[in-house]
């Protein structure tokens, strides 16, 4: 069965610093990988996604993500942490020809800045 | 991107009666829409998957007479949260895959606090 990990629970930076969030995740196959910022209160946003192609994916806010298949990792990344980037981050997997089937989310990594 | 909308954003009732949450696709059909739970500091907990026209497919653990979903048509599914607790209080995230194109992107709706006292 397809599982996300993402180690870190709590992630503290200051800003302006780079930032790393962690995603591991178990697939059978290669897999959709996306991810998603939740601020307090708020519903899902999508940062990015992978589907196919170069590994190194763009997103918004200046995120990116490398999916890694030898790790399987796809790890969030982002070289300037700003202030309003606090909040709680989800790595997801999804099937290639899902039909019905769900996105698996790892438990969330919350991100705090400090000044 | 493609929008989601989730209405209402909040909503308190009284023990016993049932509320209503709808989840729209605004500028694209989707096929399949989930709805999942959040507790406090938690992930997302999927209760069910639905499908334009067809029943939805609970998960295991939940009440699918206290959870009702319907998916009438391809941009609205409503999930009505019958005779409810204090214990259903929660945050609840609807999402739906666009039919078309775009690969398996899944949108998120803004989501809903139901509280209920």
């Amino acid at each position: 069965a397809q599982s996300v990990t993402q180690p870190d629970i709590h992630i503290t930076v200051s800003e302006g610093a780079s930032l790393e969030l962690r995603c591991n995740y178990s697939y059978g196959a290669t897999p959709y990988l996306f991810w998603y910022v939740q601020s307090p209160g708020q519903g899902l946003q999508l940062l990015l996604k992978y589907f196919s192609g170069d590994t190194l994916v763009q997103g918004i806010k200046g995120f990116e993500a490398e999916f890694k298949r030898s790790q399987s990792s796809f790890n969030l990344r982002k070289p300037s942490v700003h202030w309003s980037d606090a909040a709680e981050y989800f790595c997801a997997v999804g099937a290639r020809n899902s039909g019905n089937t769900p996105l698996v989310f790892g438990k969330g990594t919350r991100l705090s800045v400090i000044a | 991107g493609a929008v989601v909308s989730q209405h209402p954003s909040r909503v308190i009732c009284k023990s016993g009666t049932s509320v209503k949450i709808e989840c729209r696709s605004l500028d694209f059909q989707a096929t399949t829409m989930f709805w999942y739970r959040q507790f406090p500091k938690k992930s997302l907990m999927l209760m069910a998957t639905s499908n334009e026209g067809s029943k939805a497919t609970y998960e295991q653990g939940v009440e699918k007479d206290k959870f009702l979903i319907n998916h009438a048509s391809l941009t609205l599914s409503t999930l009505t949260v019958t005779s409810a607790h204090p214990e259903d209080s929660s945050f609840y995230i609807c999402s739906a895959r666009a039919r078309q194109g775009g690969g398996n992107t899944i949108y998120f709706g803004e989501g809903s606090w139901l509280t209920v006292v």
